[in-house]
């Protein structure tokens, strides 16, 4: 068991409509990360915040919006839902703001189909 | 910026032997770490082993170990005694220390099978 915890485990949902992802970091870490993996883009970075500020951006659609709140749980939300958007959706943690040598961990993640 | 390769797809390995995965990076950083992960098909993220750029050893835990060689910018994973629980796609990240944030960048995984 990492310590993260994300919940739904499963959502399906249509097209066009609006889902809230939910991440728990491991006690005493300050970054949360998110992730989506799908087959043919593999692992892609989305977006990071440390302590309640964003720290990172990768990949994410101007659809997608987080944000990490004062107890430091983190909240992906994902609007305008398109087939494409179907993938298993990672949160990770980490202590630091940079991190160093220290591994993220991460939840069992959250599989979302758009049909 | 900064990639990762790995070349395998899939590799099928023989239970209780030893595995290599590939894995070959691309950064500008002078200062990095690569990591590997485990993604069973439970579908979980289970961290394995972490080797910085300026480790002079090269990484083992347990039966995992990294060889690394740096001038190549190679980190290939060496998995002994292959058992059948390891049988899972194998993940090769890096993180620049830029001042960028924490972010890993991953591989594409290589899928491996132990026959029993």
């Amino acid at each position: 068991d990492s310590g993260v915890t994300q919940t739904p485990k499963h959502l399906i949902t249509a097209t066009g409509q609006r889902v809230t992802l939910r991440c728990s970091p491991r006690s005493g870490d300050l970054s949360v990360y998110w992730y989506q993996q799908s087959l043919d883009q593999g692992l892609q970075f989305l977006i990071q915040y440390y302590n309640g500020e964003e720290r990172a951006k990768g990949n994410i659609l101007e659809r997608f919006s987080a944000q990490q709140f004062p107890d430091l749980h983190s909240e992906l939300n994902l609007s305008s839902l398109e087939l494409g958007d179907s993938a298993l959706y990672f949160c990770a943690s980490s202590v630091g703001r940079e991190s160093g040598n220290s591994p993220l961990h991460f939840g069992n993640g959250t599989r979302l189909t758009v049909t | 910026a900064q990639k990762i390769t790995q070349t395998q797809p899939g590799m099928f390995v023989q239970e209780k032997e030893a595995v290599t995965l590939d894995c070959t990076y691309d950064t500008s950083d002078q200062s990095y770490g690569l990591f590997w992960y485990k993604q069973p098909s439970s579908g979980e993220m289970i961290f394995l082993i972490y080797q910085g750029s300026y480790d002079e050893q090269n990484a083992t835990e347990g039966r995992y170990s990294l060889n690394f060689q740096k001038a190549r910018k190679s980190a290939n994973l060496v998995i002994s005694a292959s058992q059948l629980g390891d049988s899972a796609m194998y993940f090769c990240a890096m993180r620049g220390w830029n001042n960028q944030g924490g972010k890993l960048i991953f591989g594409q995984g290589t899928e491996l099978s132990v026959k029993p």
